[in-house]
C-alpha cells in the first residue's frame, strides 16, 4: 500500500527566505506527482506536475524535483512571501487505478 | 480554473437522512473522483469513476455510494448519515496521467 509523508509538518519562517517542503513515499511505481496548495477553508490548487520520467519542474518561484528510485521530491520556494502562507500538500498518482495518494501536508506560514 | 462545481457547498443533516452531494464537470475528463478530509487523517479517496456507469471503491467507501450516469456528473450518497461522515468532502477529475484538479469542497455536518 503507498504511504506518503511529508516533512516538516508545519513551518513558519521570515520574509524573502528560501525554503524546502519535503515529500517521501514507499511505492517508487508511480505514474505522477503533484503539489499542491490549500488555503484554509478551500479547495486544492495545483502547483506542479511531475511525470515520472522527468527530473524536475518548475513555475515562477516554484521548483519541485522528484527522485523516484529514492521515493522522494521536494518543493523548493524561493523568496517566499506571506502570500505563500497555506497548507502545502503532495500526491502521488500510482500506476494502477490512477488513484492519488496524498500526504499529510506541510502548513507553512510566510511572516512579514 | 477547472470547470468543477460541487453542489451543495454545506449541509447540515440530521443522523439516518440520506443526502446526496453532485460533483459537476465541464472538462469531458474522463476520471472523477471523491474524497473526505478530516483533520489527522488528510485526503481520503472514498470512491472513483473511470468512465460513465465505471466506478471503484477506495479505502473508506463504507457507507458511500456513488453512480455516473453522464461524464459531467458524478453523484457520492451517504445512505443513511452518521456523525462519523461529518467532514469536507472534494471533488476531483483527471484525464489518464494528467494532474488533477479539485473542487471547492462541500462541507457536511451531520448532528
Amino acid at each position: 500500500k503507498q504511504e506518503v509523508t511529508q516533512i516538516p509538518a508545519a513551518l513558519s519562517v521570515p520574509e524573502g527566505e528560501n525554503l524546502v517542503l519535503n515529500c517521501s513515499f514507499t511505492d517508487s511505481a508511480i505514474y505522477n506527482l503533484q503539489w499542491f496548495r490549500q488555503d484554509p477553508g478551500k479547495g486544492l490548487t495545483s502547483l506542479l506536475l511531475i511525470q515520472s520520467s522527468q527530473r524536475e519542474q518548475t513555475s515562477g518561484r516554484l521548483n519541485a524535483s522528484l527522485d523516484k528510485s529514492s521515493g522522494r521530491s521536494t518543493l523548493y520556494i524561493a523568496a517566499s512571501q506571506p502570500g505563500d502562507s497555506a497548507t502545502y500538500l503532495c500526491a502521488v498518482r500510482a500506476n494502477y487505478g490512477q488513484n492519488f495518494v496524498f500526504g499529510p501536508g506541510t502548513r507553512l506560514s510566510v511572516l512579514p | 480554473d477547472a470547470g468543477i462545481t460541487q453542489s451543495p457547498r454545506h449541509k447540515v443533516t440530521e443522523t439516518g437522512t440520506p443526502v446526496t452531494l453532485r460533483c459537476h464537470q465541464t472538462e469531458n475528463h474522463r476520471y472523477m473522483y471523491w474524497y473526505r478530509q478530516d483533520p489527522g487523517h488528510g485526503l481520503r479517496l472514498i470512491h472513483y469513476s473511470y468512465g460513465v456507469k465505471d466506478t471503484d471503491k477506495g479505502e473508506v467507501s463504507d457507507g458511500y455510494s456513488v453512480s455516473r450516469s453522464k461524464t459531467e456528473d458524478f453523484l457520492l450518497t451517504l445512505e443513511s448519515a452518521t456523525s462519523s461522515q461529518t467532514s469536507v468532502y472534494f471533488c476531483a477529475i483527471s484525464q489518464t496521467n494528467t494532474e488533477a484538479f479539485f473542487g471547492q469542497g462541500t462541507r457536511l455536518t451531520v448532528v
